[in-house]
């Protein structure tokens, strides 16, 4: 069984740029979750999404936005961005139905200059 | 909002002694997560609770669930310095699919 994966692991970027943030979902599973983690904090829920919708939103403006695509892979895309979205962005995969647990990817760490 | 709150933020203990780490929320749910993350690591999925009274173990580590108290406990028994990391509790908001996690209890065993 697969696990999730992430792409890239790291990134830097500077205010004002755009980035898009991959990740594949655990074979079998069809819901995948964003996060942000900033330093020595807990992960912050940005959005779900199901069957190619977001399915659920955190308090994240709307620069942050997502993708997921029928095979269940899924892309976060943040613009214009800021010094405060410096911070580890976990994937999280899981199935609709039962426990909803989730499975977490590798992460991506974002710089923001 | 719902909001989730650990205590202990921090915690160090010594190898062999027994602790708990409890994790409240403000708003009813019964669904529970326990994870564990390493330094610079992802998160590891250590335990799901679905039901009121629900207790999971593993290990030296049991998880339970009070969703009349709106509480969840991580209790440690024996501790041994593998266990050191963070550990986040999560909830879920079943109807609107939003999780919450807290803000995590660092734990370090000391040899």
């Amino acid at each position: 069984e697969t696990g999730v994966t992430q792409s890239p692991t790291h990134l830097i970027k500077t205010r004002g740029q755009q980035v898009t943030l991959r990740c594949s979902s655990q074979s079998g599973h069809n819901t995948v979750s964003w996060y942000q983690q900033a330093l020595g904090q807990g992960p912050q829920f940005i959005f779900q999404y199901y069957r190619e919708e977001e399915n659920g939103r955190g308090n994240f403006p709307p620069r942050f936005s997502g993708l997921q695509f029928p095979n269940y892979s899924s892309e976060l895309n943040v613009n214009a961005l800021e010094l405060d979205d410096s911070a580890l962005y976990l994937c999280a995969s899981s199935r609709r139905q039962g426990t909803n647990e989730q499975f977490f990817g590798p992460g991506t760490r974002l710089t923001v200059l | 909002e719902l909001k989730v709150e650990q205590n202990p933020l921090f915690l160090s203990m010594q190898e062999g002694k027994n602790y708990t780490i409890y994790c409240n929320y403000s708003t009813t749910s019964d669904r529970l997560y326990w994870y564990r993350q390493d330094p610079g690591k992802s998160l590891e999925s250590l335990f799901v609770l679905l039901s009121n009274g629900a207790v999971k173990q593993e290990g030296r580590l049991m998880a339970s669930l009070d969703t009349k108290a709106r509480l969840s406990t991580l209790h440690i028994t024996a501790a041994v310095h593998d266990l050191s990391a963070t550990y986040f509790c999560a909830v879920l908001m079943y109807n609107f699919n939003k999780f919450y996690f807290g803000s995590g209890t660092k734990l370090n065993v000391k040899p």
